[in-house]
């Protein structure tokens, strides 16, 4: 079964101290893996898509990974507004090209 | 540009009653998901349209929900004869579906609205 876990659930971070969120993924035939950063009341923000084991993307303090099984998002001295529920997910192959399936976030807090 | 646009943002109705969901995706793309999401979980895909193909109707989780394409553009979600668990953000996504990225790989980025949120008295 294609199944997305994202951990930790919560994480609480000072400002400028860096950290990792965690996307553990199985899923046949990956098209693509997803990170959005989601604030509350609103919907999903795309950040980052990576396709091929050991590419990165970076975009200002953030910097997102892939592997064969899991995919790192890596905040690097983050500041309060950082803060959000960051979600993970991927999208598969063969007949199921339409939607992506997602973990359950992780909810990042950056106190001053 | 203008994004993905739902409507309405808010929504407070009594058990039993019909509710009517309206998306407007980005224009110009082709496929639109709507995906609910509930306190603690993740988002829960519902329904999928592209272009003019049958909708992927595989995560519908019962026959009260039920969604339109008209016009290959705006999207209603209806739920019939609503339920106290049927409460939940309801979120609307547009992509432009086989668009393909510069390194040569298949792309489904999802744009998006900020989602209705439906209680269910």
């Amino acid at each position: 079964e294609d199944q997305v876990t994202q951990s930790p659930e919560a994480l609480r971070l000072q400002e400028g101290e860096s950290s990792s969120l965690n996307c553990s993924y199985t899923v046949s035939g990956l098209r693509g893996l997803f990170w959005y950063r989601q604030d509350p009341g609103k919907g999903p923000e795309f950040l980052f898509t990576l396709y091929s084991a050991g590419e990165e993307k970076e975009k200002e303090r953030l910097k997102a990974t892939l592997t064969k099984k899991e995919s790192f998002l890596h905040i690097t001295a983050p500041k309060p507004e950082d803060s959000a529920t960051y979600l993970c997910a991927v999208g598969r192959g063969g007949g199921s090209q339409g939607n992506l399936i997602f973990g359950k976030g992780t909810k990042l807090s950056v106190k001053p | 540009g203008a994004g993905v646009s739902q409507s309405p943002s808010n929504k407070v109705t009594e058990k039993g009653k019909d509710v009517e969901l309206r998306c407007d995706p980005i224009s110009g793309h082709t496929a639109l998901y709507w995906y609910r999401q509930s306190l603690g979980q993740g988002l829960e895909f519902l329904i999928y349209f592209q272009g003019n193909s049958a909708p992927d109707k595989s995560g519908l989780p019962s026959d009260r929900f039920s969604a339109e394409r008209t016009g290959g553009s705006v999207s209603t979600l209806t739920i019939q004869r609503t339920q106290q668990e049927d409460s939940a953000v309801y979120l609307c996504a547009s992509s432009l579906l086989g668009e393909w990225s510069p390194s040569g790989h298949f792309g489904n980025i999802q744009y998006f609205g900020a989602g209705t949120r439906l209680s269910v008295l």
